[in-house]
Parts: structure tokens; C-alpha cells; sequence
């Protein structure tokens, strides 16, 4: 069974505090790809990062970076310096090398950034 | 700006109505997607499109019937919908493709989002 756990629905921050949104999943399959997008108020969900299972090196891109780790089956995501445009929902989401049409998704964690 | 178009961007339609979702996209991607997505929750698969076939209908019903007239135009067809169907749709597209260096990412639209009355 393909699953994805973001345990955390909604997290408060002040600007320029670091933050953390952890992902946990499950899979039995030993190829798959994990993903992180971003869902503005607006709507629509962007893109940020896949990576492949078999390729556990970290990757930062600006404020952005991401942490995974096959032995606890996480892949968090953590902004620096957090700015009121990072407010917004995220989700984490799966998707294995024979079923690659079908994405699971977490149920989403939501980012307040306060001034 | 995002380089998949849906239209319209609101739609209120009463149970009755017949009406139509559209998405186009431009970046040569094979597979096209329609999710559902309520208040709060994440975007839930309808349908998933691979090389202008349908290749996943995620069990939806009827009142929903989507159509890819060609590779770039993904639609919607809506008929005698619910009010518990008022919510947000969105189209995707993705690549197609396996392999260790593939399962590309969706790219989203910026969504329908639709009340029925």
C-alpha cells in the first residue's frame, strides 16, 4: 500500500524563523518518487522538488531544503529565514515506478508566516 | 505564470445545468489528469489521460465525463452534478514515462472552482 503522513495540519511561524514540515510515507515498492508542492491561497499547486528513492543526497535550492532519509521513510522539508510568502498549504506526495500516473498525497500541511 | 490553462477560473451551476470544464496545455506532455479537491483536504484523482486514452477512472460518477479531444485539450463534462460536488477541480499534466530517471512531476492549473445550486 502506497501512503503519505503529514502529521502536522497547521504550524505558526514569525518571520525569519526557521520551519520544518515533515512527510512520512509507506511503500512496498523499492523504486518510487516523492514530491513537494505548494498550494498558495490562490490556488494552484507548484511544484518544488522530486526525488528519486534511489538517490538519498539532500538538496537545497535558496531557502528551501529538503532531508531524506529511506531508513525512517521521511522526506521533510525545511524553509531558512521564512518570509509571509511562504504562507501556504503543502503536500507531500508519492508515486511508485509501475503505477507513475497515480500520486498519493498527504493531507497537507498549512504555513502561517506572521510579520 | 502557469503553463496549464484552465477555464473558467469560478462556475456556479444550478443541478439541472449542463456545462463543461476546459484545460489546455502546451508543454508536449502526454498525460493529462483531472482532480477534485474539497476545502482543507488534497487533491483527490478523477481521471488520468496517457496518450489521449483513459487509463484511470478513479470510480467517479457518471454526472462527471471527461473528453481529450487531442494531446494539448483536456475537458470536463458536467451533468446534473450535486451540491456535494461544489469544489475545486483541478487539470494536471505530466510527462509519460518509467524508468529510474522518470515519473515526472504534475503541473498544475490554477483550477475551476465550482458551486452548484
Amino acid at each position: 500500500a502506497q501512503k503519505v503522513t503529514q502529521a502536522q495540519t497547521e504550524i505558526s511561524v514569525v518571520e525569519k524563523e526557521d520551519v520544518t514540515l515533515d512527510c512520512v510515507y509507506e511503500t512496498r515498492d523499492t523504486t518510487y518518487y516523492l514530491f513537494w508542492y505548494k498550494q498558495p491561497p490562490s490556488g494552484e499547486l507548484v511544484f518544488l522538488i522530486r526525488r528519486n528513492s534511489f538517490d538519498e543526497q539532500n538538496e537545497i535550492s535558496g531557502r528551501y531544503s529538503w532531508n531524506f532519509q529511506k531508513s525512517t521513510s521521511s522526506f521533510n522539508f525545511t524553509i531558512t529565514a521564512s518570509q509571509v510568502v511562504d504562507s501556504a498549504v503543502y503536500f507531500c506526495a508519492l508515486s511508485g515506478l509501475y503505477n507513475f500516473n497515480k500520486f498519493y498525497f498527504g493531507s497537507g500541511t498549512k504555513l502561517n508566516v506572521k510579520p | 505564470d502557469t503553463e496549464v490553462t484552465q477555464t473558467p477560473k469560478h462556475l456556479v451551476m444550478g443541478m439541472t445545468n449542463k456545462k463543461s470544464l476546459k484545460c489546455e496545455q502546451h508543454m508536449g506532455h502526454r498525460a493529462m489528469y483531472w482532480y477534485k479537491q474539497k476545502a482543507k483536504k488534497p487533491p483527490e484523482l478523477m481521471f488520468v489521460y496517457s496518450y489521449e486514452k483513459l487509463s484511470i477512472n478513479e470510480s467517479v460518477p457518471s454526472r462527471f465525463s471527461p473528453e481529450c479531444p487531442n494531446s494539448s485539450l483536456l475537458n470536463l463534462h458536467l451533468h446534473a452534478l450535486q451540491p456535494e460536488d461544489s469544489a475545486l477541480y483541478l487539470c494536471a499534466s505530466s510527462q509519460v514515462g518509467r524508468g529510474r530517471s522518470s515519473n515526472s512531476p504534475l503541473h498544475f492549473g490554477n483550477g475551476t472552482r465550482l458551486t452548484v445550486t
